[in-house]
């Protein structure tokens, strides 16, 4: 079967740097995707990685290895506004998103 | 703000009702792709239409059906409402070229009760 996994819930501090990661297991791969996603909003996009390596857009970067099904959406600088859920999503091999379920990030003052 | 509108917003149904979800993309945007997303779980796809033509399901029944057209606005209809149907469900287009990258409509918060 197919599976993301991310973990469900992470705290950190205004200010400080926070990393969140995301291992799958599709079947083919085309890309991933991280989304930032406020209660009751839509999913917003952050970024998308297809290459193995570090992708960097402004506070936030997001890291890429296929060889061992992982990646990790880091935020710098975190802010109050940061405060959401970080969806993790892989392209499959018939182009179809598969999401993790989310991390829950509370920033504290 | 991503150019793809949702209606209505809101909606409570009764279980056993029928619901026709509706969404409107960017012109240029041929594939979209719906979703159905409870509450503190990822989205799960239902299906993606290109150019009018279904062309993915994801694991949900029969019940839940679709339909594009050529203006770039689609419909999910859900009949037989269940307890269970009760989500957010999003929409997100994608153009004929520029990637990957999927635009999402603010959703549909539906209530079965």
């Amino acid at each position: 079967g197919q599976n993301i996994d991310q973990p469900t819930e992470m705290t950190a501090t205004e200010g400080a740097i926070v990393q969140i990661n995301c291992t799958y297991q599709t079947s083919g791969f085309n890309g991933l995707f991280w989304y930032q996603q406020h209660a009751g909003e839509a999913p917003t996009f952050l970024s998308y990685n297809v290459l193995d390596g570090l992708e960097e857009k402004g506070r936030f970067s997001s890291f890429l290895s296929r060889s061992k099904g992982y990646s990790y959406l880091l935020l710098k600088e975190l802010q109050m506004k940061d405060s959401a859920s970080y969806l993790c999503a892989v392209v499959d091999s018939n182009y179809q998103l598969i999401w993790g379920a989310g991390t829950k990030l509370i920033i504290k003052p | 703000e991503t150019g793809v509108t949702q209606s209505p917003t809101h909606l409570i149904k009764t279980r056993g009702q029928q619901v026709t979800l509706r969404c409107s993309s960017q012109s240029g945007h041929n594939t979209v792709s719906w979703y159905q997303q409870a509450l503190g779980q990822g989205p799960q796809f239902i299906f993606q239409y290109y150019r009018e033509e279904e062309n993915g399901r994801g694991n949900f029944p029969p019940r839940f059906s679709g339909l594009q057209f050529p203006n770039y606005s689609s419909e999910l209809n859900v009949n037989a409402l269940e307890l269970d149907d009760s989500a957010l469900y999003l929409c997100a287009s994608r153009p004929e070229t520029g990637g990957e990258k999927l635009f999402f409509g603010s959703g549909t918060q539906l209530s079965v009760l």
